[in-house]
């Protein structure tokens, strides 16, 4: 296994437009995490899976965004309508279920610039 | 709802000791862990405590107040290469919040 990974790595989108991204997890991990990060601060928490089930959704994330993992397994972020201000590098993290969330393994993240 | 204060940054120069605090207000906390990233990289785990006291990994220390809501990341034998971000980390309900982070400068 080669660790999480993330596609595609970067992505110019005209605002207004919708865009897709994708996170493959490491194959036995159990949790899914979705992060956002703009220059110079920690990564924010958007939203998490176990398994399937979307357990939480951070309410700073307005009705654009939308995150799916259908078989528990690779998960896909979307945002419709996208804003200038959704440019950040978008990370995708996983970890076991026994961790407790304690540690996580990223990807190398999306960059998402919208002009 | 949970928040964390660590120092926006730090110099050292390489072979000094630099420790990195973190205080934390959060529900449902589970323990702190920390993270480093280098530019242009993503975070990688470094440290958990969910425990009170020390936890040592090489020349990375981490140690844990749960009474006090404080921790810290203590870094020895400081190189050019732990220039980098490092982010404290609350779990707890399943979920990572993270600090601001605090980036390292190690001079010559």
């Amino acid at each position: 296994d080669t660790g999480v990974s993330q596609d595609p790595r970067h992505k110019i989108t005209k605002r207004g437009q919708n865009v897709t991204f994708r996170c493959d997890p490491i194959s036995e991990h159990n949790r899914l995490y979705w992060y956002r990060q703009t220059l110079g601060q920690g990564p924010e928490f958007l939203t998490y899976f176990q398994n399937e089930a979307q357990l939480e959704k951070s309410r700073l994330l307005s009705d654009r965004f939308s995150a799916e993992r259908p078989k528990g397994s690779f998960s896909t972020l979307e945002i419709q309508r996208t804003e200038q201000g959704d440019s950040a590098m978008y990370l995708c993290a996983s970890s076991p279920l026994t961790s407790q969330g304690t540690e996580a393994f990223f990807g190398q993240g999306t960059r998402l610039t919208v002009v | 709802g949970q928040s964390l204060e660590q120092p926006s940054e730090v110099t050292a120069v390489e072979g000094a000791i630099v420790q990195i605090n973190c205080t934390y207000q959060t529900s449902g906390f589970y323990g702190l862990s920390w993270y480093q990233q280098h530019d242009g990289g993503a975070p990688t785990f470094l440290s958990y405590n969910a425990l009170d006291g020390l936890e040592e990994t090489g020349r990375f220390s981490s140690f844990l107040s749960r009474s006090d809501s404080y921790g810290y990341l203590l870094l020895q034998e400081l190189q050019m290469k732990d220039s980098a971000s490092y982010f404290c980390a609350v779990s707890g309900g399943g979920k990572l919040i993270f600090g601001q982070g605090t980036e390292l400068s190690v001079k010559p």
